[in-house]
């Protein structure tokens, strides 16, 4: 049992390249997350997803886009890097219950040039 | 919309103390979690305590416990006979159950530091 892994877990991108971050977890979680933590700072979310095949913004999701094709994946794309998205990225996934915590993967630390 | 505040950026405690960190929070709803997570230096999150809106009783995990106080909304985490291994930022989060996606807010984060 995995939990939730991320995929690469260092990433270099010079200003207007693309790139995908990928998600998985193994724990059949019905929600899914993507958070952008800056130094010093709190995790803001980008996007998130209730279930397979379903995304919804969150707090910050300039840049960004995501698919959810498959229950236990969850991608994050940059379609045109910017500096300004230099930060660490985290995973997240839970399941539908109400008390549930989330459970975090290990980040992704991407710096743009 | 909701949104959590911890007012302390950074703080020293000596091994073996006890050490409160602060968390307040504002929302209109009455139905709500709230969570602290601790970020070590190698940067994972990793969940500690969690109470909810509803719950009588203060959540206690271990040397883990939340001193919950509704009416001033506040959700304190105490960490009792401090370790060298607490030295970490410590998170609050809030999750409105009324909101879509049961997303949280995170407050910016208090830096402990245990002296031996």
């Amino acid at each position: 049992n995995a939990g939730v892994t991320q995929t690469p877990k260092f990433r270099v991108l010079k200003t207007g390249q693309s790139m995908t971050l990928l998600c998985a977890q193994d724990m059949n979680h019905e929600y899914m997350y993507w958070y952008r933590q800056d130094p010093g700072m709190g995790l803001r979310l980008i996007h998130y997803s209730v279930g397979e095949g379903t995304t919804a913004k969150g707090e910050v999701p300039d840049g960004y886009n995501v698919s959810r094709l498959k229950k236990q994946n969850f991608l994050l794309g940059l379609e045109s890097a910017a500096p300004s998205q230099t930060s660490v990225y985290f995973c997240a996934s839970r399941n539908y219950n109400r008390g549930g915590e989330q459970y975090f993967g290990p980040g992704t630390r991407l710096t743009v040039t | 919309a909701q949104k959590i505040t911890q007012t302390q950026p950074g703080m020293f405690v000596q091994e073996k103390e006890a050490v409160t960190l602060d968390c307040t929070y504002d929302t209109s709803d009455p139905s709500y979690g709230l969570f602290w997570y601790k970020q070590p230096s190698s940067g994972e999150m990793i969940f500690l305590i969690y109470q909810g809106s509803y719950d009588q009783q203060n959540a206690t995990e271990g040397r883990y416990s939340l001193n919950f106080q509704k009416a001033r909304k506040s959700a304190n985490l105490v960490i009792s006979a401090s370790q060298l291994g607490d030295s970490a930022m410590y998170f609050c989060a809030m999750r409105l159950d009324s909101a879509a996606g049961n997303k949280l807010t995170f407050g910016g984060g208090t830096r402990v530091l245990v002296k031996p």
